[in-house]
């Protein structure tokens, strides 16, 4: 069962905040978030694991709730190189399903 | 540190025919899974290898398969090409989930054309 995410599609001038939500219908364990730019492979931004640790090497923030089975990612003044398809990834056995995708284009 | 590579970058085949993709993993990492994209959808999970044996699978046919070699690269499989194979093959090394490094590095991909 993928991921629902939403929104669909975010349009956001330089500097301006967003948030991408992930839903699952299954008991999540983790959520991995990924950036892809066109024409590129996904780059991993962040993981959340159950019990509140958190890994990511970008200024990106997330939050994870076990108990609603979703994740919200927080992007805050945003920069032209945050442009592209934004995915979750939930864990479930040891394998990733990802999300439906949700697309961020930010413009000067 | 060498990122993940794959080959070829591009692949031009006929229905019907078979191909073989290739994967070498990030160092350290002994994990690799295979992912199909389709132009504008979501990475979907094809299967994963963990020290050279498959370690779960996504909605595939057989006809899709792999192996996983001692220094943990990797090669995807497809036979009986079909139009519908037409995507992006990528793959995603990490470290063992057994360990905590759960985090997956994909490699540029291989576009696979059928025709």
């Amino acid at each position: 069962q993928q991921p629902v995410q939403s929104p669909q599609a975010v349009i956001l001038r330089e500097g301006e905040d967003a948030v991408i939500n992930c839903s699952s219908s299954k008991a999540l364990y983790s959520v991995h978030w990924y950036r892809q730019k066109h024409g590129e492979a996904p780059v991993f931004l962040m993981i959340l694991l159950k019990g509140g640790e958190q890994k990511g090497h970008e200024k990106i923030s997330a939050s994870f709730n076990e108990k609603k089975q979703q994740s919200s990612l927080y992007l805050t003044a945003s920069q032209l190189s945050y442009s592209g398809t934004y995915f979750c990834g939930t864990e479930h056995t040891d394998k990733l399903i990802f999300g439906t995708g949700t697309r961020l284009q930010v413009f000067p | 540190e060498t990122g993940v590579t794959q080959s070829p970058t591009h692949l031009i085949k006929t229905r019907g025919q078979q191909v073989t993709l290739r994967c070498s993993s990030q160092s350290g990492h002994n994990t690799v899974s295979w992912y199909q994209q389709a132009l504008g959808q979501g990475p979907q999970f094809i299967f994963q290898y963990y020290r050279e044996e498959e370690n779960g699978r996504g909605n595939f046919p057989p006809r899709f398969s792999g192996l996983q070699f001692p220094n943990y690269s990797s090669e995807l499989n497809v036979n009986a090409l079909e139009l519908d194979d037409s995507a992006l093959y990528l793959c995603a090394s990490s470290g063992s989930w057994a360990s905590g490094t759960y985090e997956q590095y994909f490699g540029p991909g291989t576009r696979l054309t059928v025709t």
